[in-house]
């Protein structure tokens, strides 16, 4: 079955600095990537995907991830945090069914982005 | 750009009622799934159609239906509300054909069920 790991609850990062959100998968096949951010009480906004080419994908906001396939990572990454990129981030991967697809989710990660 | 509809955005149900969500995919949009995500937790599939056919079926309870009507919209109806039931639903569209195409998400409705 298709699954993603999120082992980090919580990520704390000073303004200006880079961030990681660190994201594992497991997979049978190609994988399909994703990563929503959640800011609160709001919905789950696609931010990037990962579906071929490039290992490194760039998104929204300033945000990128890089696909390692040795590794079966794809990790959430930006430059130069700041305090607004404070959220819940999901990293899920797209599951087929029946020539279907559906999101499966990580458990989220929460980013603190301190001033 | 329009973006997936959800209504109503709050409402709070006592136990053993009865409530219904609505959701309006993205124009052009054939695929509409649900989720449910719980306190604390992340969004867990639930059902979704395809041109108006169920096409996949998650963890949805006995009590809660759904379906997509002709102009594409669906309904999420919940009977036998419990106080568990209480979470915030997302319904979420795409368009299908392409693997790879994305699912977007609405801003999602909270039910509080007391």
């Amino acid at each position: 079955a298709q699954s993603v790991a999120q082992p980090e609850d919580q990520v704390n990062v000073a303004e200006g600095n880079p961030l990681t959100v660190k994201c594992t998968y497991s997979v049978s096949g190609n994988p399909y990537l994703f990563w929503y951010v959640q800011y609160p009480n709001r919905g789950l906004q696609f931010l990037l995907k990962y579906i071929t080419g490039d290992n490194l994908v760039k998104g929204s906001y300033g945000f990128e991830a890089e696909f390692n396939k040795s590794q079966t990572s794809f990790h959430l990454k930006k430059p130069s945090a700041l305090v607004s990129d404070s959220a819940l981030y999901f990293c899920a991967v797209y599951t087929f069914s029946g020539g279907y697809n559906k999101l499966i989710f990580g458990a989220g990660t929460r980013l603190a982005v301190h001033p | 750009a329009a973006g997936v509809i959800q209504s109503p955005r709050h409402l709070i149900k006592e136990k053993r009622e009865t409530a219904t969500l609505k959701c309006y995919p993205i124009p052009r949009h054939d695929t509409v799934y649900w989720y449910q995500q719980g306190p604390g937790q992340d969004p867990q599939f639930l059902i979704s159609f395809y041109e108006k056919m169920q096409s996949d079926k998650g963890s949805i309870p006995d009590r809660f239906s759904a379906q997509q009507f002709s102009d594409y919209h669906s309904e999420l109806n919940m009977s036998s509300l419990e106080l568990g039931d209480s979470a915030l639903y997302f319904c979420a569209s795409s368009l299908a054909g392409n693997p790879g195409n994305t699912i977007y998400f609405g801003e999602g409705s909270w039910l509080t069920v007391v």
